[in-house]
């Protein structure tokens, strides 16, 4: 298997732009997370999907984010309009089994710089 | 509030000198605990989990120990290869989230 791809690896834009960042699990698992890093506060979770239904989003910061799993290959997570502190790399992971007790396995990630 | 400390936040060693990293976790009712490696430029890679106090996980010179309030990962002869940041992480009482640490940065120079 490939692992888990995203796309694209780097997105820069301007303040107010829509940005869409994808993701494709590794074939046969049944949850996805994305997640977003930085320095300051290190690695946080957006949102949490399993059998691509949205079981956990306390983490999506606020009504610009947003994501979707319309399938069980495919998520987005889109921002509009984005912020310079939307700035960050963002991953996602992907595990077998429901909620966080699997080993996660993770994507490359997107650096997404907001100018 | 569930939290994870990890300890030191860089570390410089020479090839060969061992030492340890320490991950302290405050959430109630432990289900599990991570490690994952991350290189630069890349995604966190899985390392370990750990369930319960006492247990032990050895992978090659890596060797994970936890207790009822923290983790240790100890390194053994490191060598180059090994520099990374460190990240460790617990679910939270829910079970829906991973709250990861904010790593350990390591180098180990020749």
């Amino acid at each position: 298997d490939a692992g888990v791809i995203q796309s694209p690896r780097h997105e820069v834009t301007e303040m107010g732009q829509e940005v869409t960042l994808r993701c494709k699990p590794i074939s046969g698992h049944n949850s996805l997370f994305w997640y977003r890093q930085t320095m300051m506060r290190g690695l946080e979770l957006l949102i949490y999907f399993n059998n691509n239904v949205p079981i956990d989003d306390s983490g999506m910061p606020e009504d610009r984010f947003s994501a979707k799993m319309p399938n069980a290959s495919f998520s987005t997570l889109k921002i509009q309009p984005s912020e310079p502190r939307d700035s960050a790399v963002y991953f996602c992971a992907s595990s077998e089994g429901q909620g966080t007790l699997d080993e996660q396995y993770f994507g490359p990630g997107t650096r997404l710089t907001v100018t | 509030e569930d939290q994870v400390t990890q300890s030191p936040e860089a570390l410089r060693l020479q090839e060969g000198e061992s030492s340890s990293l320490n991950c302290s976790y405050t959430v109630s009712g432990l289900r599990g605990l991570f490690w994952y490696r991350q290189d630069p430029g890349k995604g966190p890679e899985f390392l370990f989990t750990l369930y319960s106090a006492g247990e032990e996980k050895e992978k090659e010179r890596l060797k994970a120990t936890l207790t009822k309030k923290e983790s240790f990962l100890h390194i053994t002869a490191p060598k180059p290869e090994d520099s990374a940041t460190y990240l460790c992480a617990v679910p939270n009482q829910a079970g829906t989230a991973l709250i990861f640490g904010k790593g350990t940065t390591l180098s180990v120079s020749s």
